[in-house]
């Protein structure tokens, strides 16, 4: 059974519009991570929560908004979809959030934008 | 080799052979991951090494780091058409906040 689990697998969105991308881990993680993967850049790390609380973020965008309701939870809502937001966003976590221990990665939800 | 600007690498080899992926790193890190990624899956760890560790071993896979020079290679012995992946490294930012990964090394094998 998937520890991580995220929705949808894939979504396709217009420009302009709104999508919030689910992830939720079984593991009893205390640390989770999105990163975005496209074939520009691979694997790039967007965001880290530590027992709820946001660590780092390297995501300029403010159209980019994580959402941590329980701890094993981090929602990524994205808002003004453009063209360029195409890409497969992972969600990860890891025992300890300080980037030392192994992460967990989810298979991914495929966003396309048009 | 990974990090740096390069684009992802693409290697083809031969079933048998034996092959080698390069990593350098500017920051300073306790820690190396390998991940590999197989298509349309998530990456998965295979090896991690630490700076204690000049060496190691898990199974056909063999992992250095080298903290003096601030590089680390995966090498795999005897490759198999299963070992075709995208393959990555990653260390720890400076910040240990998150990992950072290297633009990775598709890996093809045939037969």
């Amino acid at each position: 059974d998937p520890k991580i689990i995220q929705k949808p697998k894939y979504l396709v969105a217009v420009t302009g519009s709104e999508k919030i991308l689910i992830c939720e881990q079984y593991l009893g993680h205390n640390a989770m991570y999105w990163y975005r993967q496209s074939a520009k850049k691979p694997l790039e790390f967007m965001f880290s929560y530590s027992y709820q609380k946001l660590m780092d973020n390297q995501t300029a965008s403010s159209r980019f908004q994580p959402q941590s309701s329980k701890k094993n939870h981090l929602d990524l809502q994205i808002t003004a979809l453009k063209p360029d937001d195409s890409a497969t966003y992972f969600c990860a976590s890891s025992q300890k959030g300080w980037g030392t221990g192994q992460l967990y990665f989810g298979e991914g939800s495929k966003l396309t934008v048009l | 080799s990974q990090w740096g600007e390069e684009n992802l690498q693409a290697l083809s080899i031969q079933e048998g052979e034996d092959v080698t992926m390069n990593c350098s790193y500017k920051t300073y890190t306790t820690v190396v991951h390998w991940y590999r990624q197989d298509s349309g899956r998530g990456p998965a760890l295979i090896i991690l090494i630490r700076s204690n560790e000049r060496e190691k071993r898990s199974g056909r896979l063999r992992a250095t780091l080298d903290t003096s020079s601030q590089s680390s290679s995966l090498s795999i012995t005897a490759a198999q058409c299963e070992d075709t992946a995208v393959y990555f490294c990653a260390h720890q930012s400076s910040s240990f906040s998150k990992l950072v990964f290297g633009q990775g090394t598709s890996l093809s094998v045939v037969p």
